[in-house]
């Protein structure tokens, strides 16, 4: 079945250091979601890409979406102590269904 | 405003009791969604429903019930619980599009002793 793979799973970084996850699915997916979850929290709904080579951004966020429409990546920018939280990706494919990623978890020293 | 709410946020219970987490929204959205959230294992689907009378397996279904009988309302029960079945859970709605995004309530965290 569909599968939507996350790397890397944790991630360390000092403020104002970049950061980027990645994710990648077994098929073709119709478009990608992005969520966060702080800690303690329940996930937020942050974007969505659907067209082949899409990029988005939201301030210091940095959100592509494949050519080939199956892998995505979430690029932070001078990361803060705000920006701490897990982050999903969640494809849906041809099953009509969202499948998540298993979520990179950042931390940020201040 | 429109809100997705959780019932119990916490639960212990014992080892082959029967439990019943509640999830209720007021989108009213066709869709709703039963997650489980463990370490290393991100956001697993157990149940779905896409309208009222419509129920469907998630990938992790197995000893886990849903029914719907209203558009609010997507109970998720565990018939049986086992120690296995301590996580968090997280329902979650939206609306019919697959473009929709999903909201998410607070989520229960259940502990099967």
């Amino acid at each position: 079945g569909q599968q939507v793979m996350q790397i890397p799973q944790y991630q360390h970084v000092q403020e104002g250091e970049d950061f980027t996850t990645y994710c990648n699915s077994s098929t073709t997916l119709s478009n990608i979601q992005w969520y966060k979850q702080r800690p303690g929290g329940h996930p937020v709904f942050l974007i969505q890409l659907v067209k082949s080579g899409e990029v988005k951004k939201q301030k210091r966020l940095t959100f592509q979406f494949g050519e080939a429409k199956k892998n995505s990546s979430l690029h932070i920018t001078a990361t803060q102590t705000t920006d701490v939280g897990t982050y999903f990706c969640a494809g849906r494919g041809n099953t009509g269904k969202l499948i998540f990623g298993q979520g990179t978890t950042l931390q940020v020293k201040p | 405003d429109a809100e997705i709410t959780q019932s119990p946020r916490h639960k212990i219970t014992e080892t082959g009791r029967q439990v019943t987490l509640a999830c209720h929204q007021t989108w009213n959205h066709n869709n709703m969604f039963w997650y489980r959230q463990d370490l290393g294992h991100g956001l697993r689907l157990i149940h779905y429903s896409y309208g009222v009378q419509d129920t469907n397996k998630g990938e992790v279904s197995d000893g886990y019930s849903v029914s719907r009988s209203n558009t609010e309302d997507l109970p998720l029960t565990l018939e049986s619980a086992a120690s296995s079945q301590t996580s968090v859970y997280f329902c979650a709605s939206s609306g019919t599009t697959s473009y929709n995004e999903q909201f998410f309530g607070p989520g229960t965290r259940l502990t099967v002793l």
